[in-house]
């Protein structure tokens, strides 16, 4: 139990292009998920926690026009990164929460490299 | 959210025992601490979580202070495939997010 998949588990692009990367929460519900970007060598940097239903609340730091962040359903939450620029380029991890637990479950992860 | 210490490298002979240690003195009423591990290129894997009390489950032990400043994660018989850096982080149960230290990589040689 507590499986979540990311969607894709890695991407190139172009610079300027726009990439969106999905989260779900396979066989539980979760009100809040996080997104974490991890740079090689580096630990987990936490970008945003994202609320069904509501908006996300992004820590300092973090652009929100460019980090968009929909968590339209109680097993999907998506991060989009808008004009990707070469230093995007990074690790993107998701975690969900399931309702009534404090455990986090992490994705797989997304590799994204931008040209 | 509170901090937390590690030490950045450990080794430990395959077969044996693993203890890592983690340390949380500021940590508040309401925190729990949880145990990650990333191997590399992965997303983290649950390992174990406790409050106040230790914790055992098929993974691993978890040995919480009186105090709650400190804890230790075991690992009973470490194999190679438990090479990864080890995240101890304190959890806000009210915020539910989470500060990830440096971590604690962790070698197991044959």
């Amino acid at each position: 139990g507590a499986v979540v998949s990311q969607h894709p588990s890695r991407v190139i692009c172009k610079s300027g292009t726009s990439v969106k990367i999905e989260c779900r929460s396979l066989d539980f519900q979760a009100t809040t998920m996080f997104w974490y970007r991890q740079f090689p060598k580096q630990s987990l940097m936490l970008m945003a926690t994202s609320n069904e239903g509501s908006k996300a609340t992004y820590e300092q730091g973090v652009e929100k026009d460019k980090f968009l962040i929909n968590h339209a359903s109680l097993t999907l939450s998506t991060l989009t990164v808008t004009s990707a620029h070469p230093e995007d380029s990074s690790f993107y991890i998701c975690s969900a929460r399931p309702d009534l637990s404090e455990t986090q479950y992490f994705g797989p992860g997304t590799r994204l490299l931008v040209l | 959210d509170a901090k937390t210490t590690q030490p950045p490298s450990m080794d430990c002979a395959e077969g044996r025992a693993a203890n890592l240690p983690c340390n949380h003195s500021t940590i508040s009423g309401n925190e729990y601490v949880y145990w990650y591990r990333q191997i590399h290129s992965q997303g983290p894997q649950y390992i174990i979580h406790g409050l106040k009390n230790n914790e055992t489950n098929e993974m691993a032990s978890l040995i919480i202070t009186e105090d709650r400043k400190s804890s230790t994660l075991i690992l009973p018989h470490a194999t190679l495939r438990d090479t990864a850096v080890y995240y101890c982080i304190v959890t806000n149960t009210n915020a539910g997010k989470s500060t990830f230290g440096d971590g604690t990589t962790l070698t197991v040689k044959p």
